[in-house]
């Protein structure tokens, strides 16, 4: 069965200072997406970047970049120059590949402080 | 922008209320999803729908059903809620396609405390 793991359930990190999120994942289908999620305090998941199980190039959008590391089976999220408005949940997630359908899979979430 | 809006931010109700949540998406989107969030576990999958009055279970439907009478709008109905339906309900939907960069954008979420 598939499945994400993130194994730190609280993070800080100084203003401006760089922060890796880390995200393991399990699956046996060769094919397979994996995404970042940020929740703020407000609530909404926002969708941050997107890593396909064969693309050539890590993933990367503005500050965010991901350190996809297929053979540790490992995606985790890069945030540089961190700001006090990155303080939030966030989730990696998997596309789950059985049944056809586009669901996902989400690990438990870490929770980030940027502290000024 | 996609947006996708749940009615309410904050419920409480009672044990045994029948209990809605409404969940409206703008952008023609087939697949429609209802998560529920408790610290510790993530995302949950409850039910999803890919079409008009098309249901499938997810991960944990025990005590829930939906409704998708209209593309736009997914409804989350717990029939006699309990304490243990205390927590963060949030809805999402996607385009049917099949690739693996299948984004799904999310709403606000719900948080619905059962007394």
């Amino acid at each position: 069965a598939q499945k994400i793991t993130q194994t730190q359930p609280g993070m800080f990190v100084q203003e401006k200072e760089a922060v890796t999120l880390d995200c393991t994942y399990d699956t046996s289908d060769p094919s397979y997406g994996l995404f970042w999620y940020k929740q703020p305090s407000s609530g909404e998941m926002i969708f941050l970047i997107y890593q396909g199980s064969y693309d050539q190039q890590n993933a990367t959008e503005g500050r965010y970049s991901l350190n996809f590391q297929k053979a540790r089976k490992s995606a985790n999220l890069v945030i540089s120059a961190s700001q006090l408005g990155d303080s939030a949940m966030y989730f990696c997630a998997m596309r789950e590949t059985s049944g056809g359908y586009n669901k996902l899979i989400f690990g438990a979430g870490t929770r980030l402080a940027v502290h000024p | 922008d996609v947006k996708v809006t749940q009615s309410s931010r904050y419920l409480v109700k009672r044990t045994g209320e029948k209990v809605f949540l409404e969940c409206v998406q703008d952008m023609d989107h087939e697949n429609m999803f209802w998560y529920r969030q408790d610290p510790g576990l993530g995302l949950r999958l409850i039910y999803f729908s890919y079409d008009v009055k098309m249901k499938e279970k997810g991960d944990i439907p025990e005590g829930y059903s939906v409704s998708r009478e209209k593309k736009e709008r997914f409804s989350l109905i717990l029939e006699s809620a309990s304490t243990n339906q205390t927590s963060m309900y949030l809805c999402a939907s996607s385009l049917l396609q099949t690739g693996n960069r299948n984004i799904q954008y999310f709403g606000a979420g719900t948080r619905l405390s059962v007394l």
